[in-house]
């Protein structure tokens, strides 16, 4: 099936590690993106080819994969990170699919 | 800068017709695809189209082949959403994104579209 699977909400304390899963068959076969989208605005990119991280992206975001499932981790998570992440695959410029989305709550 | 700048919000009727915008700058706009992805609120991210605007080809996801036509004017580095029927179930926000579906990476502002009788 091409789904992308994740928990609807993450909650963690200011200064702890948030990690996302997403999981999907997709995932065994082609690169992941990560989407943070605060209330009221565009969603940005924060990792690409599962794990890399775009120029003025915080260090304290990173990815990772194994098998159909990738992560998406906020190491000492502040709260200006409070948003929905959405992790993204595409089989190729005919398919592609945004997963469920997970709501990180940072309090 | 890479920017992508849309056209500003719209409150229509049912069965009126709408085209959106979505201009580019920064970057070569006819050498990257460039598409729409859909929210409603409250809820999450569907991709409805991709355009390549240097040969105007198209590709749509199936939800929404047939409901809307996506098409690009590379002289002035613009890509276009529209619908030629709107109906209530359209009211959504609308972002335009660079990348087409292997790599998006920058989005609009998003253009929301409200329905209402």
């Amino acid at each position: 099936s091409y789904e992308l699977t994740q928990p609807s909400s993450v909650s963690v304390s200011p200064g702890q590690t948030a990690r996302i899963t997403c999981s999907g068959d997709v995932l065994a076969k082609k690169y992941a993106r990560w989407f943070q989208q605060k209330p009221g605005q565009a969603p940005v990119l924060v990792i690409y080819k599962d794990s890399e991280r775009p120029s003025g992206i915080p260090e304290r975001f990173s990815g990772s994969s194994s098998g159909t499932t990738v992560t998406l981790t906020i190491s000492g998570a502040q709260v200006e990170d409070e948003a929905d992440y959405y992790c993204y695959s595409a089989a190729d410029n005919n398919r592609a699919v945004f997963g469920t989305g997970t709501k990180v709550t940072v309090l | 800068e890479v920017r992508l700048v849309q056209s500003g919000a719209e409150v229509k009727k049912p069965g009126e017709s709408l085209k959106i915008s979505c201009q580019g700058s920064g970057y070569n706009f006819a050498n990257y695809w460039i598409g729409w992805v859909r929210q409603v609120p409250g809820k999450g991210l569907e991709w409805m189209g991709i355009i390549y605007p240097d040969d105007s080809d198209t590709r749509y996801s199936p939800s929404f082949q047939g409901q809307v036509t996506i098409s690009a004017d590379k002289s002035i580095n613009t890509a276009y959403l529209q619908w030629s029927s709107l109906k209530a179930s359209d009211s959504a926000m609308y972002y335009c994104a660079r990348g087409g579906f292997i790599a998006p990476d920058y989005w609009g502002q998003g253009t929301l579209v409200t329905l209402s009788s």
